[in-house]
């Protein structure tokens, strides 16, 4: 069964601090996806990696960064939240053994207020 | 760039009735393509995925999408709707197997009895 687990389902933090959502997946796979969510925009790429130590900017990546120090945790970090990154967000990864379909952990609501 | 366009931002179908929801996409190349749903609160399912070969592939719950490369759509499609498949549903298409994917903004789907 594929996991892809997001420790933090619901966070409530104030304006400038330094905000970690952490990804794990258990099943040695290399690509690795953060989006966020929001009404009426759908998922909206932020970051990705193919691999450890690698990464790539999506479509919104301002205001993020992300780390893969390990294969398995893909983190992504507001460096200094701000009321507008609140938002749902949605970690995947790519499941080989199944064609290639994205999996999706079941998503961190962050508040910033 | 790929982009994909959800027309419609909400429909309302009676139970037992089918369901048509349009996707366009636009990618130069053949398109990687895939349905998610999501139900409230929820992380997202796959319903489908459209890689190559039998253009009409069939999903899980009962669904099913036609990709029609003339038309650039990838529509889902079900024959009779019951009440638990009122959810969001999102289009996506992507350039390769296991690479990011770009979602639209999503349709919501509501079920009358």
């Amino acid at each position: 069964d594929v996991k892809v687990t997001q420790s933090s389902r619901y966070l409530v933090k104030r304006t400038g601090e330094k905000v970690f959502l952490e990804c794990v997946q258990d099943m040695d796979h290399e690509n690795m996806f953060w989006y966020r969510q929001d009404p009426g925009l759908g998922l909206r790429l932020i970051y990705f990696s193919y691999d450890v130590k690698m990464k790539e900017k999506g479509d919104i990546p301002e205001g993020y960064s992300v780390s893969r120090e390990k294969k398995e945790r893909f983190s992504l970090i507001l460096e200094s939240a701000s009321t507008n990154q609140t938002s749902m967000y949605l970690c995947a990864t790519v499941h080989r053994e199944s064609g290639n379909t994205i999996y999706f952990g079941e998503g961190s609501w962050l508040t910033v207020v | 760039a790929q982009s994909v366009t959800q027309p419609d931002i909400h429909i309302t179908v009676s139970e037992g009735a089918s369901l048509e929801l349009r996707c366009n996409y636009s990618y130069g190349a053949t398109p990687y393509l895939f349905w998610y749903v999501q139900s409230p609160g929820q992380g997202l399912q796959l319903l489908l995925k459209y890689f190559s070969g039998d253009t009409l592939v069939q999903g899980i719950k009962g669904f099913e999408a036609e990709f029609k490369r003339s038309q650039s759509s990838f529509n889902l499609r079900k024959p009779s709707v019951h009440w638990s498949d009122a959810a969001e549903y999102f289009c996506a298409v992507a350039s390769g197997a296991g690479t990011a994917l770009i979602f639209g903004k999503g349709t919501t789907l509501s079920v009358s009895s």
